[in-house]
Order: C-alpha cells, then sequence, then structure tokens
C-alpha cells in the first residue's frame, strides 16, 4: 500500500535553533516528492519539489534532502523564526504523475517559541 | 493580483440542505482540484478537473458534486448526501495536471448546524 509517514507528529523549538523533519514513504514507483507549508486555518504552499534524480534542494532557510534509494526525505529549517510555525507536509506521487495519485502525508506541527 | 480564492471563509449547512463552495482562479490553470482535510487526516481528494466540462472523482466524491463550465471557475456543492461534511475545503489549481505543483485558495470551513 502506499503510504508517506511523517515524523515526529509535533515539535516545539526556540526561535533561532535548526530543526529536522521527516518523512519516509513507500510509493512505488516514484516521481516526485513535494514539501508543503500550511499556516493554521490556509491553505498549503509549496515548498520545494524533487524528482528520483535530486539529492537536495533548497529554498532560503528551507533545505530538502532526498534519497530514492532508502525512500527518505528529510527538510531541515534554519535559523527558525516565529513565521515557521506551521504544519509541514511531505507529498509524494507515482511514476504515472497523476495528480490523483498524489501521497499526503499528515504533516508535523511545528511551533516554533520566541 | 493572480491567485485562486475561495469564498466564503465560513460556510453553515442546515440538515439536509445542499450548499455550493465556490473556487476562482485567474491564474490560466488547466487543472483544478477539490481537498477535504479533517483533524488527524491528510488531504483526501474529492474531485478534480483537467479541463472545462470535464471532471473526475477522486477517492471521496460521495455526496460531492461539482461543475467546470468555465476555466477560472470550480464550484464544490455539498449535498445532503454527505452525511459527515464539517471540515475544511480545500481548492488548488495547477497548470497541467499530472507532476505539476498545485496551488491552493485559502480553504472553506465548513460547519453543521
Amino acid at each position: 500500500k502506499n503510504q508517506v509517514e511523517q515524523s515526529p507528529q509535533s515539535l516545539i523549538i526556540l526561535e533561532g535553533k535548526n530543526c529536522t523533519l521527516q518523512c519516509n514513504y513507500t510509493v512505488s514507483p516514484f516521481s516526485n516528492l513535494r514539501w508543503y507549508k500550511q499556516d493554521t486555518g490556509r491553505g498549503p504552499v509549496s515548498l520545494t519539489i524533487m524528482t528520483f534524480s535530486e539529492n537536495t534542494k533548497s529554498n532560503g532557510r528551507y533545505t530538502a534532502t532526498l534519497d530514492a534509494d532508502t525512500k527518505q526525505s528529510s527538510l531541515h529549517i534554519t535559523a527558525s523564526q516565529l513565521s515557521d510555525s506551521a504544519s509541514y507536509i511531505c507529498v509524494v506521487s507515482d511514476f504515472s504523475g497523476n495528480n490523483r495519485k498524489l501521497i499526503w502525508g499528515l504533516g508535523t506541527s511545528l511551533a516554533v517559541n520566541p | 493580483d493572480g491567485g485562486i480564492t475561495q469564498s466564503p471563509k465560513y460556510l453553515f449547512r442546515k440538515e439536509g440542505q445542499n450548499v455550493t463552495l465556490s473556487c476562482e482562479q485567474n491564474l490560466n490553470h488547466d487543472a483544478m482540484y477539490w481537498y477535504r482535510q479533517d483533524p488527524g487526516q491528510g488531504l483526501r481528494l474529492i474531485y478534480y478537473s483537467q479541463i472545462v466540462n470535464d471532471f473526475q472523482k477522486g477517492d471521496i466524491a460521495e455526496g460531492y458534486s461539482v461543475s467546470r463550465e468555465k476555466k477560472e471557475s470550480f464550484p464544490l456543492t455539498v449535498t445532503s448526501a454527505q452525511k459527515n461534511p464539517t471540515a475544511f475545503y480545500l481548492c488548488a489549481s495547477s497548470f497541467l495536471a499530472g507532476a505539476e505543483t498545485q496551488y491552493f485558495g485559502p480553504g472553506t470551513r465548513l460547519l453543521v448546524l
């Protein structure tokens, strides 16, 4: 069964600290993996998208990594800010690229405290 | 100012009533989607449309209906057949159906009176 599992479920860090969120998937065959940020009560916003051949991709203070062999991805946030408080969702699509086949993780809820 | 808009932000439904959620985009995207988000669950696809006058059921289409008469608009009707409609509804669009990144609206929260 195609699944996307994220850990931890929730995380609290102090402003200025770094953190890493994990995503493990069993989707096969794999097409691409996206990380979205969702503020409370808002729609998700895309942070990064990576295909099979990409190992790392950065978007400002956000850096995503992908290991297609172990089917793991991580999202590293550097020098966290209060505005980073949100849910971070990992989404994997299969080889067909069919948006109907997007597998959404449950997200990691991040709270950045002053 | 390009983007995708949803209205209303909050919507209340009475027993046995149909309600329609609006979704409009001016991004010139061909594909549009409706998702439902419940606490503790990932986004679930209700319906999607790859082109005007065509749409396909997603994973949880029962109790919902859609139309795609214009490229810019993809309204979702929550019918009385949907017995548990309380949720956060998200509309999204993408340039093409496929591996494209989806752009989401701000969402509509539907509550049952």
